[in-house]
């Protein structure tokens, strides 16, 4: 049983296309969060929910829209892609901000 | 600002040595928590220490936290091949948002 799963694992697309990357966790946890990580493994949060609130959108592109139609899923949905786009997405969900958080196994997002 | 940074970037030892990594941080905390990543892996989460403890154990590893030069390290010990992975710590902070803040990571080689 995956505790936090995220599809799909790999997308490749042209520039200018929207794409959705779907998440979803079964730990009962209230919070969930993206993050990016780039070509040198720098992970950056982009977006934090909790109870399908909207708490931190950590300056990114409006082309970026995360969706939470409840506490247990968290989609990303990417408008008019960029190249600068490519990179690995994680989806995480922890109890509260002061515990541990668990990871899906990315999606490897490429921008061709 | 990123607020941690860990160092070595890359660490490589003989299998049956000890691994010691470093992480600094800028801002005071509410805990700190280290994470390894395999290769195209998503991130597990190994410990998480609080601002008021000093030193946390988990089998091979060792956590030690000093918020006076707001430094932290992970000692893995007897390492093994299957140690060979990317860690990284993140804060959380006192206060603010609700999100870990990653360093950079620190590429450890385990050498048979």
């Amino acid at each position: 049983d995956t505790a936090v799963s995220q599809t799909p694992k790999y997308l490749v697309t042209q520039m200018g296309n929207d794409k959705s990357i779907k998440c979803e966790q079964n730990l009962g946890h209230d919070t969930m969060y993206w993050y990016k990580q780039d070509s040198k493994k720098f992970l950056k949060i982009m977006f934090s929910y909790n109870n399908k609130e909207l708490i931190i959108n950590e300056t990114v592109p409006n082309r970026f829209s995360p969706k939470s139609p409840d506490k247990a899923h968290l989609n990303l949905h990417i408008n008019s892609l960029e190249l600068g786009d490519s990179a690995v997405y994680f989806c995480a969900s922890s109890h509260n901000r002061n515990t541990e958080a668990f990871f899906g196994q990315g999606t490897r997002l490429t921008v061709v | 600002s990123q607020q941690g940074e860990e160092d070595p970037q890359a660490l490589s030892i003989q299998e049956g040595e000890n691994a010691t990594m470093n992480c600094s941080y800028k801002t005071s905390i509410n805990n700190l928590q280290w994470y390894r990543q395999n290769s195209g892996r998503g991130l597990v989460h190994l410990i998480l220490i609080r601002s008021n403890e000093r030193e946390k154990h988990s089998g091979r590893l060792r956590v030690t936290l000093d918020t006076s030069k707001k430094s932290s390290s992970l000692l893995i010990t007897a390492s093994r091949a299957a140690d060979t992975a990317s860690y990284f710590c993140a804060t959380v902070m006192l206060q603010g948002a609700q999100k870990l803040v990653f360093g950079q990571g620190t590429r450890l080689t385990i050498n048979p």
